[in-house]
C-alpha cells in the first residue's frame, strides 16, 4: 500500500522558516517525481515545487509565490522528501501535501495519484 | 505562466442530475490536463488525467474530454458522494497550475 505521511507542521512566526518532510512507503522512492502542494483556509489548492528522480536529472522547479525562499530535496535513502521555506509571511498559513505520480511516470509525472494527509502550517505572531 | 480558469466556480445540483464543469488554459497544454475531487478536511484525489483516462477506482458517471485549451468534467448523474470541489490542473509545463475550482453543492 503507498503511503505518504507529511510531519513538521505547526505554528511559526514571521520571517522565521519552516521544515516539512514527506515519508514515502510502498513504492520505489527514488524512481518518483515528488510535488509540494499547498491549500490556504478556505482556498484553492496551488503547486509549490517539485523535485524530479535523480535518475531524471533531481532538478528542481518552483512557484513564482515562493521562489528565492523555498527549497525542496530529498533524501532517497530514507524515502523523504523535504521542504524548506524561509522569510515566512501570514500568507504562507496552509495545509501543505506532497502528492507524486508515483515512479515509473512516463511522459507526465505531474498528475498526482497518490497523497499525503497534509500538515498545517499556521504563521502568525 | 499558463493560467487554468474554471466555470463556474460553483453550482447547485440534484442528485440524479448531469453536471458539467470546464476549464481553459490560457494557451494549448495538448491534453495534459487532470481533474481531481477534494471533500472537506481531506486531500484531494485524482478522478481523470491526461484530459479523459480515468484514474482506476473512479466511477464510471465520470468522464473527461477536451484537447488544447478548452476541457470539460462530466458527471452523468450525480451521486450524494459526489457533493465536493472539483478542481482542473495541467501538467504541460512548469508552473504547474489548477483552476480556482468547483464547488458542486446539493440544491
Amino acid at each position: 500500500e503507498v503511503q505518504l505521511v507529511e510531519s513538521g507542521g505547526g505554528l511559526e512566526k514571521p520571517g522565521g522558516s519552516l521544515r516539512l518532510s514527506c515519508l514515502v512507503s510502498g513504492f520505489t522512492f527514488s524512481h518518483a517525481w515528488m510535488s509540494w502542494v499547498r491549500q490556504a483556509p478556505g482556498k484553492g489548492l496551488e503547486w509549490v515545487g517539485r523535485i524530479r528522480s535523480k535518475g531524471d536529472g533531481g532538478s528542481t522547479d518552483y512557484a513564482a509565490p515562493v521562489r528565492g525562499r523555498i527549497t525542496i530535496s530529498r533524501d532517497d535513502s530514507k524515502n523523504t522528501l523535504f521542504l524548506e521555506l524561509d522569510y515566512l509571511k501570514i500568507e504562507d498559513t496552509a495545509v501543505y501535501y506532497c502528492a507524486t505520480a508515483g515512479p515509473h511516470c512516463g511522459g507526465d509525472c505531474g498528475r498526482w495519484g497518490y497523497w499525503g494527509l497534509g500538515s498545517l502550517v499556521t504563521v502568525s505572531s | 505562466d499558463i493560467q487554468m480558469t474554471q466555470s463556474p466556480s460553483s453550482l447547485s445540483a440534484s442528485v440524479g442530475d448531469r453536471v458539467t464543469i470546464t476549464c481553459r488554459a490560457s494557451q494549448s497544454i495538448s491534453r495534459y490536463l487532470n481533474w481531481y475531487q477534494q471533500k472537506p478536511g481531506k486531500a484531494p484525489t485524482l478522478l481523470i488525467y491526461a484530459a479523459s483516462n480515468l484514474q482506476s477506482g473512479v466511477p464510471s458517471r465520470f468522464s473527461g474530454s477536451g484537447s488544447g485549451t478548452d476541457f470539460a468534467l462530466t458527471i452523468s448523474s450525480l451521486q450524494s458522494e459526489d457533493f465536493a470541489t472539483y478542481y482542473c490542473q495541467q501538467s504541460y509545463s512548469s508552473p504547474l497550475a489548477f483552476g480556482g475550482g468547483t464547488k458542486v453543492g446539493i440544491k
